[in-house]
């Protein structure tokens, strides 16, 4: 059972590219998110998507953008790439109702 | 809107030693609690959760929390730490008109030392 895997790992991104972080569960959850982790601030909701063919802004969502694909994938989408989006990315999906959530093991994303 | 204040983002104990982590929330509705563990290079995993019913509650690794509504306050405890407790810990809150949705507080680093 993989729970919620995220790809890639780990990238390097020069300012102003594109790239799409890649996002699966197979939980049956309904409910799947994408976070940021920065240090000393936490983690901070960027998307999310209640359930399948809906999608949110969270707190931080300027010059992100998400897709929906279908039950089990939830991606994120960065058009034109900044130093500020330097980070790392979580994923997690949960059941509908109050009871945590499943990580993924993050994206650590550089944009030089 | 729910939020969360961990007071500490560094807490260091010794090897044996009692392990308070201390969250407090904000909530102007019934809140659920929960705290979550992050090892190094790692996604968070859930220690342990209050919903409803007992105040007391019991998670992984020997970890509990009390949710006092009193004092708004759910504060992480382990009487004995293990070098192997040393990691970052998040206090989170969701409520109903949320849906699932969690906030976070910024995260308290615990250092145990031998």
């Amino acid at each position: 059972n993989a729970g919620v895997t995220q790809t890639p790992k780990f990238q390097v991104l020069k300012t102003g590219q594109s790239m799409t972080l890649q996002c699966a569960q197979d939980m049956n959850h309904n409910s799947m998110y994408w976070y940021r982790q920065d240090p000393g601030m936490g983690l901070r909701l960027i998307y999310y998507s209640a359930s399948e063919g809906t999608t949110d802004k969270g707190e931080v969502p300027n010059g992100y953008n998400v897709s929906r694909l279908n039950k089990r994938e939830f991606s994120l989408r960065l058009e034109s790439a900044a130093p500020s989006q330097t980070s790392v990315y979580f994923c997690a999906s949960s059941v509908k109702g109050n009871y945590g959530y499943t990580f993924g093991s993050g994206t650590r994303l550089t944009v030089v | 809107a729910q939020s969360v204040t961990q007071l500490g983002s560094h807490v260091s104990v010794s090897e044996g030693a009692l392990v308070l982590l201390r969250c407090n929330y904000s909530s102007s509705v019934p809140p659920y609690l929960f705290w979550y563990v992050q090892y190094p290079n790692q996604g968070l995993q859930l220690l342990l959760k209050y919903t409803t019913g007992a105040t007391l509650v019991k998670g992984i690794n020997g970890f509990e929390a009390e949710f006092k509504k009193s004092e708004t306050s759910f504060h992480l405890t382990k009487p004995s730490a293990h070098m192997s407790d040393a990691a970052e810990y998040f206090c989170a809150v969701s409520v109903e008109t949320s849906g699932s949705r969690l906030t976070f507080g910024e995260g308290t680093q615990l250092t145990v030392n031998p």
